[in-house]
């Protein structure tokens, strides 16, 4: 069965001390691993895809990279604003459909 | 561009009642995922449909139900409604069965 478990479970940062999260995963046929941002009482917004090992992925602040067995999503010089939950999927092939299990999250908060 | 929308945002029912919440997806998408979100739980996937065909099912009671339209557009019934079935229920379009998904709001769901 497909795990997705994501370290660590709560991160409290000050204003610009950057710090990185863990996804590490468990699939068979990775077809590919998404980062999420969640924050309270709405839906996940689509951050990241990542597809092969060795990839990385830019927007702002964050950076996401891949391993075989992991990804980190790094935070540099962190505001507040980016205070929320960070989720990590992957997708991967099961009985001939795709299916995407996602990880519990790590929530950030960022203090100014 | 709309995004994906979810009705209603907030209900309350309680045991034994049936609820059916509607997801509309962004326009072209032709896939919906439907996902229960629980503190202690995260996402889980309940279903996806593609093209008015059930695609794949997570492993929830027949209790929870769904269909999609011929616009896309999609439903998930719970019936005999239980106490644990308290949750964000979060619906996900995206332009096929692979890649990344777009949420809506959710709709928070408490059963007294």
């Amino acid at each position: 069965e497909d795990q997705v478990t994501q370290s660590p479970e709560a991160l409290r940062l000050q204003e610009g001390e950057s710090s990185s999260l863990n996804c590490s995963y468990t699939v068979s046929g990775l077809r590919g691993l998404f980062w999420y941002r969640q924050d309270p009482g709405k839906g996940p917004e689509f951050l990241f895809t990542l597809y092969s090992a060795g990839e990385e992925k830019e927007k702002e602040r964050l950076k996401a990279t891949l391993t075989k067995k992991e990804s980190f999503l790094h935070i540099t010089a962190p505001k507040p604003e980016d205070s929320a939950t960070y989720l990590c999927a992957v997708q991967a092939r099961s009985g001939g459909y795709q299916k995407v299990t996602f990880g519990t999250g790590t929530k950030l908060q960022v203090i100014p | 561009k709309a995004g994906v929308t979810q009705t209603p945002r907030y209900l309350i029912k309680t045991r034994g009642q049936q609820v059916t919440l509607s997801c509309s997806p962004i326009s072209g998408h032709r896939s919906v995922s439907w996902y229960q979100q629980t503190p202690g739980q995260g996402l889980q996937f309940l279903f996806e449909y593609f093209s008015e065909t059930q695609r794949n099912k997570g492993n929830f009671p027949g209790r929870f139900s769904g269909r999609q339209f011929s616009n896309s557009r999609s439903e998930m019934n719970v019936s005999t409604l239980e106490l644990g079935d308290s949750a964000l229920y979060l619906c996900a379009s995206s332009r096929t069965t692979t890649g990344e998904l777009f949420f809506g709001e959710g709709s928070r769901l408490t059963v007294l």
